[in-house]
């Protein structure tokens, strides 16, 4: 079993949708990460979160300590918002999933 | 502040033979990782180093992979020899602490490897 679950895996939406990434794990935690991957393979941390939400320009992370889950949201999506987007958590070690493709056709 | 940096990006041998990989963390991080990615999976970690010491090599073939960090700085990951199934996107990663501890995370470029 995978500590880390991400759903969907493969997301394709038009552009201007409203999307929503889910993250769920099973291990204690002091973090949660959101990472991007775009097909060049470098990773870009997007947000780092403990508790509640942080938002940064169209896009938004909450996080449900209780619930151990976390959601990924991108307002107003582009397509260079695709890419692949990747939830880590920080327990004793990092912990990553998957992984959900992104694409935002025009 | 400068980034991780890796080299090479891209890297193509035949099986059997050897490669090596380098990193360098951001400056004044004390754990670099090293993950492997495969096409459509999520990263998996290699080896974890807490300045010039290791933390974590569980996950290390070591039959064929090694890793070292001798200065506590900088890090080269080694495959000999290489099979195809190494064929994957090596990530270098560092960080001012170890995982546990609200830890930001950065990731460098990654080398793709193509075992042939």
């Amino acid at each position: 079993k995978n500590e880390v679950e991400q759903s969907p895996q493969n997301l394709t939406a038009q552009e201007g949708e409203f999307i929503t990434i889910n993250c769920s794990y099973s291990v204690g935690i002091s973090a949660l990460h959101w990472l991007q991957q775009h097909p060049g393979g470098g990773i870009v941390s997007l947000f780092m979160l403990s508790s509640g939400k942080k938002k940064h320009g169209r896009l938004i992370a909450t996080i449900n300590i209780q619930e151990k889950h976390s959601s990924l949201h991108i307002t107003a999506s582009h397509p260079r918002d695709s890419a692949v987007y990747i939830c880590a958590v920080d327990g004793n070690q990092f912990y990553f999933g998957t992984g959900t493709s992104l694409t935002v056709i025009p | 502040e400068a980034g991780v940096a890796q080299s090479p990006r891209y890297k193509i041998i035949e099986k059997r033979q050897s490669v090596a990989f380098w990193c360098n963390p951001i400056s004044g991080h004390a754990t670099l990782y090293w993950y492997q990615q495969i096409l459509g999976q999520g990263p998996k970690l290699l080896i974890q180093f807490q300045n010039n010491g290791v933390v974590d090599d569980s996950q290390l073939p070591k039959d064929r992979f090694s890793a070292e960090r001798l200065k506590g700085v900088d890090s080269t990951l080694k495959i000999q020899p290489a099979k195809l199934e190494d064929s994957a996107v090596y990530l270098c990663a560092s960080s001012p602490w170890t995982g546990g501890n609200n830890s930001p995370l950065h990731f460098g470029n990654g080398t793709r490897l193509t075992v042939t």
